[in-house]
């Protein structure tokens, strides 16, 4: 069964301060993988994809992720996070089905 | 353009009442997914519809739960006699016909339930 892990439930950081997500799944085909954040009070967006290509992706406002097959991992990167950046943060992976199949999401609180 | 339109943005319950959320796919979506977010936990898969058909349900509780995406309106998310355990905010995602692998979902606000 497909599973996706998101071991940091929360994080805080001060501003400036450079932001490493974890996210690992357990599927061995081809996957698509997606990052969404989550601001308070407010719908899940897309922060950034990897369908395939270069495994470094650049998302939005700053974000990127690097997806590194031999370690089944798709960990997000911030160098310098922002009080906005304060959200939940879900990596989700799809494997050629219909689902999207989330992590637990992680907390992230930025202190000005 | 409008996104997808969930309503109510919180509904209250008191059990074993019904509970029906609306979810209204963004324009030109015909492809509606329901996630639930229970508390402390991540988003879990519940049903994909696709106009007038279900297509997969394998997240939907066997009882109790039923959900609809008619020909005309939106798609309804049911819950009869609901329990406390229901509580949660119900999320709704849409995405174009003919998507593909690589498509990713268009999400609503979501719906919060709580029952009393």
């Amino acid at each position: 069964a497909q599973s996706v892990s998101q071991h940091n439930h929360h994080v805080i950081l001060s501003e400036a301060a450079s932001l490493e997500l974890g996210c690992n799944y357990s599927y061995g085909g081809t996957v698509n993988l997606f990052w969404y954040v989550q601001y308070p009070g407010q719908h899940l967006q897309l922060l950034l994809k990897y369908f395939s290509g270069d495994p470094l992706v650049k998302g939005i406002k700053g974000f990127e992720a690097e997806f590194i097959k031999s370690k089944f991992s798709f960990n997000l990167r911030k160098p310098s996070v922002q009080w906005s950046d304060t959200a939940e943060y879900f990596c989700a992976v799809k494997s050629g089905a219909n689902n999207l199949f989330f992590g637990t999401g992680t907390r992230l609180t930025v202190i000005p | 353009n409008a996104g997808v339109m969930q309503n109510p943005r919180h509904l209250v319950r008191r059990r074993g009442q019904e509970a029906r959320l609306r979810c209204s796919p963004m324009k030109g979506h015909s492809h509606v997914y329901w996630y639930r977010q229970l508390p402390e936990e991540g988003l879990k898969f519940m049903v994909y519809l696709q106009k007038e058909n279900i297509i997969d349900e394998s997240g939907m509780p066997k009882e109790r739960f039923s959900a609809e995406f008619p020909k005309e309106g939106p798609s309804i998310l049911r819950i009869q006699q609901v329990v406390r355990g229901d509580s949660a905010a119900y999320f709704c995602a849409s995405s174009p016909p003919g998507h593909t692998t690589n498509s990713p979902l268009h999400f609503g606000n979501g719906t919060r339930l709580t029952v009393t």
